[in-house]
């Protein structure tokens, strides 16, 4: 089993739709999460990071549930400018943190 | 402010030869670490550094080495190419270790094609 899953998608929408990506994690220990963005061969860029009590960014909402393991992002109002690849990263802190990533979830907003 | 820079850009190389890849962290920054990220993949974590030494690694073999410097750069080497070395390599540097919440800083990337 894989530390970080997710759907790889694509998930194509219509702008102004919303849409919402689901990431797995299987190690309890995990600490820091965190959502990043990739645009076709580009570096990932941080999008936000995740906090327990949940966190919102203009279009983008992200929650954390530590007892079923599993965070989420959620974006309103899509924007073709949206449409990149979507990394959900798990860190387990124990001396560094070293960043898991999952495969990805590709988006692709339509218009 | 100068963020994360990678050198080369591209690089293609043959089975078997040797390849250095280079990596410089954004200013204030002292740990580097790296990753390989093959085509539709998320990146994987090669190893990391942190004052010159390899503080941790990932599940990758011997062939893949690394160096930190006085001044926090870094290079990877990979020996023995093989085909399936071709990938994105990415370099991401990170600050002094004052809480768990922050993200790395990525390079972009070395695109290296192995044939």
């Amino acid at each position: 089993r894989k530390e970080v899953e997710q759907d790889p998608g694509p998930f194509n929408v219509p702008e102004g739709a919303t849409v919402a990506f689901n990431c797995t994690y299987s190690n309890s220990a995990s600490q820091s999460f965190f959502w990043y963005r990739q645009d076709c061969r580009k570096e990932p860029k941080l999008l936000m990071s995740v906090y327990s009590s949940g966190n919102e960014d203009g279009r983008f909402t992200a929650q954390l549930n530590r007892a079923s393991q599993y965070i989420s992002l959620l974006i309103r109002d899509s924007k073709l400018s949206d449409s990149a690849t979507y990394l959900c990263v798990v860190s387990t802190t124990s001396g560094t943190y070293k960043y898991i990533f999952g495969t990805g979830t590709r988006l692709k907003v339509l218009a | 402010d100068a963020g994360v820079t990678q050198s080369p850009t591209h690089l293609i190389k043959t089975r078997g030869q040797q390849v250095t890849l280079r990596c410089s962290p954004k200013s204030g920054h002292d740990t580097v670490s790296w990753y390989q990220q093959a085509l539709g993949q998320g990146p994987q974590f090669i190893f990391q550094y942190y004052e010159e030494e390899e503080r941790q690694r990932g599940n990758f073999p011997d062939r893949f080495s690394g160096h930190q410097f006085p001044n926090y750069s870094s290079e990877l080497n990979v020996n023995a190419l093989l085909l399936g070395d071709s990938a994105l390599y990415l370099c991401a540097s990170s600050p002094p270790r004052t809480g768990t919440y922050y993200g790395y800083t990525f390079g972009s990337g070395t695109r290296l094609t192995v044939v």
